[in-house]
């Protein structure tokens, strides 16, 4: 178990909602990632924040939103939900300190489903 | 962006060994991860690799050439729980623009 937590498990949503998940962090760490995984595909980055800023973007459009908290929880908003964002997301802690220490651990997903 | 590739599925024998082989090009590279991912669970980091040559972590292995692009992970004394999804990943860090990309995975079956 990596400490990193995610709400809810499962969602349904209809096509044109919004929708938020949440990720809490392992202690100590300063940086999060979100990442969208279709059955069958590797995790795609979406998105990483470092000290509540942003600090990298995949492709992704505007729709596919977030936030970091000062205690270093973080948000993903999705707005106009289509029926490709059904997939599993997931969220990745880790502590950045810019010498190469990358490791990234992961919390169990949110299984979102858009009917 | 970065091109990743890697086979879709091995299979093997319980107590052999297997080498997952991950191709990649990317511009601005700075180091490849591997990490297993069970059915229905998130992935778990096994490795990152940001020099040249092999790192070894008890049965798991992994080797990077920079210049080929080239990466492969080596599982030994293969047991049944090993049946997963191997993931290879290439982070790629220019300018404080942070992109971590990933390949499709490799599933592999341990067969008794």
């Amino acid at each position: 178990e990596t400490g990193v937590t995610q709400s809810p498990t499962h969602l349904i949503k209809t096509r044109g909602q919004q929708v938020t998940l949440r990720c809490s962090s392992q202690s100590g760490h300063n940086t999060v990632s979100w990442y969208q995984q279709a059955l069958g595909q590797g995790p795609q980055f979406i998105f990483q924040y470092y000290r509540e800023e942003e600090n990298g973007r995949g492709n992704f459009p505007p729709r596919f939103s977030g936030l970091q908290f000062p205690n270093y929880s973080s948000e993903l908003n999705v707005n106009a939900l289509e029926l490709d964002d059904s997939a599993l997301y997931l969220c990745a802690s880790s502590y950045t300190n810019w010498t190469g220490d990358y490791e990234q651990y992961f919390g169990p997903g949110t299984r979102l489903t858009v009917t | 962006g970065q091109n990743i590739d890697q086979p879709t599925e091995m299979t093997a024998t319980e107590g052999a060994i297997v080498q997952i082989n991950c191709t990649y090009q990317t511009s601005g590279f700075n180091g490849l991860f591997w990490y297993q991912q069970h059915a229905g669970e998130a992935p778990t980091f096994l490795s990152y690799n940001v020099l040249d040559g092999l790192e070894e972590k008890g049965r798991f292995s992994s080797f990077l050439s920079r210049s080929k692009g080239y990466s492969y992970l080596l599982l030994k004394e293969l047991q049944m729980k090993d049946s997963a999804s191997y993931l290879c990943a290439v982070l790629d860090f220019r300018s404080n623009d942070y992109k971590l990309s990933f390949g499709a995975g490799t599933t592999v079956t341990v067969r008794a």
